[in-house]
């Protein structure tokens, strides 16, 4: 079973930055795409950054390109966000994803707040 | 990118009712297309995927259909556990997704 735990959400202040994780389980992590995507307070889902099994390839939304990176660690199957310069805009739940044969596997989120 | 427009953004609707939600997509998509159903506080959860097949576990009140650049999702007999917030996605190049219909109970 398919299963994505997301980690290092929290409280930062606007121009800050912050460091989301996600463990794998359960699935070829090496074999597979893997996203993050957010969905602001009382918003709709947004896909944020996806990256190729190798790393050769990485892709963003335009509104974070410059400011996040996206990674991972096949070894250690996880997942990695670094966003900086940090926005108001930027604040949500934050979810690591999986599309895999048109499904999209969702972790719980790590929430991510920007203070002024 | 493709961009999704769902409509209605919010329905009232009775339990028992049957219901359809609509989704049209700013370009053709094939069938990589999907529905997402998120309730409060949760993560979104898969519906429907590739257009027309019914994730596991979900109820045959579900139905997914259309192609191209419309998609319907349909609900048959509405129960409580129904109420919630449907996504539409498409997953041909980059995913996006619809802005949401509500579903609130009348």
């Amino acid at each position: 079973e398919v299963q994505l735990v997301e980690s290092g959400g929290g409280l930062v202040q606007r121009g800050g930055s912050l460091r989301l994780s996600c463990a794998a389980y359960g699935f070829s992590f090496s074999r597979y795409w893997m996203s993050w995507a957010r969905q602001a307070p009382g918003k709709g889902l947004e896909w944020v950054a996806k990256i190729k099994p190798d790393e050769s390839e990485k892709y963003y939304v335009d509104s974070v390109k410059g400011r996040f990176t996206v990674s991972r660690d096949n070894a250690e199957e996880s997942l990695y966000l670094q966003m900086n310069s940090l926005r108001d805009d930027d604040a949500a739940v934050y979810y690591c994803v999986l599309l895999l044969q048109g499904i999209t596997y969702w972790g719980q989120g790590t929430r991510v707040t920007v203070s002024s | 990118e493709t961009v999704l427009t769902q409509s209605p953004a919010t329905l009232s609707v009775s339990p028992g009712d049957r219901v359809t939600l609509s989704c049209r997509a700013s370009q053709s998509v094939g069938g990589n297309f999907a529905w997402y159903q998120q309730k409060p506080g949760q993560s979104p959860r898969v519906v429907i995927y590739d257009t027309s097949t019914r994730a596991t576990g979900v109820s045959a009140r579900f139905s997914g259909s259309g192609s191209g650049t419309e998609f319907t999702l349909t609900i048959g007999s509405l129960q409580s556990e129904d109420f919630a917030v449907y996504y539409c996605q498409q997953y041909d190049g980059w995913p996006t997704f619809g802005q949401g219909t509500r579903l609130e109970i009348k």
